[in-house]
């Protein structure tokens, strides 16, 4: 299976509730990254996070960092129309490459 | 500055044709990656180059190839293409090697494979 591991598969959520998203890993990284996607376009960084941090906060965003655990969550608060989107984490192995998680698709009714 | 380019935006090929893809990094970053987006397999890490050198590569046959040029600009070859070779093809720039940094993604392109 892949090296991250995204859950839920999918969301739905009604506008102005927080939407949360969790990431699985399996081996040690470097950073883990989060990225969005909006209808097969082309992927916009979200926020990165380095193997030493626990948490980092981006305007509505949040993610933390458990290495122990090897997984990382995304938090969306007071979410809105606009960040529905695919969201995905990517693992930072140590010199050697990127690999993505399947991703969570993330459903925001008004 | 102005984001990763890629061009064509669209493409689409016959069977046993090649292609070349076009990555256009933000100025100043020396690190272009390459993925493959398709419904079945997700995204999937294809090379990394940085500084016109290959550094590292993910499990795609040898149809896939790849280079840098001095000026970090870098394209992308699939040679005798397959069904299974229609997808997105997105690169990545970023100021640092081995994805120690934010990448920064330009919009793709569509490959279809007829």
């Amino acid at each position: 299976s892949q090296q991250g591991e995204e859950d839920p598969q999918a969301l739905s959520i009604q506008e102005g509730e927080n939407a949360t998203m969790n990431c699985s890993y399996k081996t040690s990284i470097n950073n883990l990254q989060w990225y969005r996607q909006n209808s097969g376009r082309g992927l916009v960084h979200l926020i990165l996070i380095r193997s030493n941090e626990r948490e980092k906060h981006s305007g509505r965003l949040r993610v933390t960092l458990d290495t122990s655990k090897k997984s990382s969550s995304l938090l969306i608060t007071a979410s809105r129309a606009a960040d529905t989107a695919s969201y995905f984490c990517a693992t930072a192995l140590y010199g050697n490459k990127l690999v993505f998680g399947a991703g969570t698709i993330l459903r925001v009714k008004s | 500055k102005a984001g990763v380019t890629q061009t064509p935006r669209y493409l689409i090929k016959t069977r046993g044709q090649q292609v070349t893809l076009s990555c256009s990094p933000i100025s100043g970053h020396r690190s272009v990656s390459w993925y493959q987006q398709t419904p079945g397999q997700g995204l999937q890490f294809l090379f990394e180059y940085f500084s016109e050198t290959q550094r590292n590569k993910g499990n795609f046959p040898g149809r896939f190839s790849g280079r840098q040029f001095s000026n970090s600009r870098s394209e992308m070859n699939v040679s005798t293409l397959e069904l299974g070779d229609s997808a997105l093809y997105l690169c990545a720039s970023s100021s640092s090697p081995s994805f120690t940094d934010t990448q920064y993604f330009g919009p793709g392109t569509r490959l279809t494979v007829l």
